[in-house]
């Protein structure tokens, strides 16, 4: 089975701080992606990456960054955090190529800005 | 602008009887389509999908139907359970996508009451 393990459940950060999510896949996929979750507003993607050191804007990347310096790891980087990026953030990750696998997703990280 | 859009943010079911989630999309080039469930405090996780050659596909009490011409697809659960509350998000691919991407709907909030 495919692992998507996302190292942290939940984390309560202080506005200004920099804040790092870490996410590890074991099953040796190119694809990896950065989600967040919030009521009503369903999965917005937030960054994504093809491959090692490559990285994609996704539709809500403003406030973020990423760094993906190994195949297996995918990180997520608020630079300044602020009260607005309280949320559920969800890492997945799938194959690569133009086959439509779904994707795996991570547990998630519940994240509170105060 | 929403590609993918569930417009009925929650449902409520009694057990035993069936649940039926919509999910609409506006691009003609997706040609394969999931859905995703989720619990609270956990990742979503790949329920059952369908192709765009086909119109149904069935899996023990999961039914999902495509309808290419209304760009709509429903999610039938029959019977419904209370496990089976959680919140269902469909998602669609386009092989134009620069790699394995997937959009998502905006999820809809299924309650089964015993």
């Amino acid at each position: 089975d495919v692992k998507v393990t996302q190292s942290s459940r939940y984390l309560v950060k202080r506005t200004g701080e920099k804040v790092f999510l870490e996410c590890v896949q074991d099953m040796d996929h190119e694809n990896m992606f950065w989600y967040r979750q919030d009521p009503g507003l369903g999965l917005r993607l937030i960054y994504f990456s093809y491959d090692v050191k490559m990285k994609e804007k996704g539709d809500i990347p403003e406030g973020y960054s990423v760094s993906r310096e190994k195949k297996e790891r995918f990180s997520l980087i608020l630079e300044s955090a602020s009260t607005n990026q309280t949320s559920m953030y969800l890492c997945a990750s799938s194959p690569g190529g133009r086959i439509p696998y779904g994707y795996t997703f991570g547990s998630g990280t519940r994240l509170t800005v105060v | 602008d929403q590609q993918v859009k569930q417009n009925s943010p929650s449902l409520s079911v009694q057990e035993g009887r069936i649940s039926i989630l919509n999910c609409d999309y506006t691009n003609s080039m997706f040609d394969y389509f999931l859905w995703y469930k989720k619990y609270p405090a956990e990742g979503p996780t790949f329920l059952i999908s369908i192709s765009s050659i086909k119109d149904k596909n069935e899996d023990g009490r999961f039914t999902v139907f495509l309808n290419k011409s209304a760009k709509h697809l429903s999610l039938h659960i029959v019977p419904s359970q209370p496990g089976d509350s959680a919140v269902y998000f469909c998602a669609a691919f386009s092989p134009n996508n620069a790699g394995n991407m997937l959009t998502f709907g905006g999820g809809t909030r299924l309650m089964v009451k015993p």
